[in-house]
């Protein structure tokens, strides 16, 4: 399968909101309810922000929201702060047991 | 608590084959896939395959079909990934990840260099 697309980077100043789109196709995005999106600082492992398209687990700030029209999903960080700075990468189920990543997009907060 | 812990870094010549080990914990280990995820340095994620605890059955992106191995041993909760005929290109960072139609829970990530 080929990566989803992603944004190389994004930026935003504190208290600004930001969205990173993932665009995919009808075999993945679009075909199933299963999108997730990962926040990574340099370093570490990711962790899981949104997943299912939109629901938001237990912990991960209400600043965090996820949406999806079609085969392109979103994740909108709202109220930016310092610590937000990472890479986040989409990712979604593709069928037949199979998951593909997006390229990662990297939020710099001004 | 749901844990993942990896074996540690591991340095290997071209051609050569490693084994990664992914121990989990905190919840039962038949109930979810275990995913691996390869990040080359400085480059995103990319799946790798999984395995079903419960069966063995596993799935393999087509990029890593044929070097790559993933098994799960249910007498020790533990999953591994092998890859063989390792070549520089396949120097990075290895994560093991589960979750219910997610990654809920990642392991902190094994680092394998490949240098002659």
């Amino acid at each position: 399968q080929s990566a989803l697309t992603q944004p190389a980077s994004v930026s935003g100043s504190p208290g600004q909101s930001i969205t990173i789109s993932c665009i995919g196709t009808s075999n993945d995005v679009g075909g199933y309810s299963l999108v997730s999106w990962y926040q990574q600082h340099p370093g570490k492992a990711p962790k899981l922000m949104i997943y299912e398209d939109s629901k938001r687990p237990s912990g991960v700030s209400n600043r965090f929201s996820g949406s999806k029209s079609g085969n392109t999903a979103s994740l909108t960080i709202s109220g930016l702060q310092a610590e937000d700075e990472a890479d986040y990468y989409c990712c979604s189920y593709a069928s037949s047991r199979s998951w593909v990543f997006g390229g990662g997009t990297k939020l710099t907060v001004l | 608590e749901v844990q993942l812990v990896q074996s540690g870094a591991e340095v290997k010549k071209p051609g050569a084959t490693v084994k990664i080990s992914c121990k989990v914990s905190g919840y039962t280990f038949t109930d979810y896939y275990i995913h691996w995820v390869q990040q080359a340095p400085g480059k995103g994620l990319e799946w790798m395959g999984l395995v079903d605890p419960e069966d063995d059955e596993t799935t393999y992106a087509e990029k890593f079909q044929g070097r790559v191995t993933i098994t799960a041993d249910t007498s020790t909760d533990t999953a591994y990934m092998e890859v063989s005929s390792l070549r520089s290109e396949d120097t990075a960072m290895f994560y093991c990840a589960t979750g219910f139609r997610n990654f809920d829970s990642w392991g902190q990530g094994t680092l394998v260099t490949v240098s002659s």
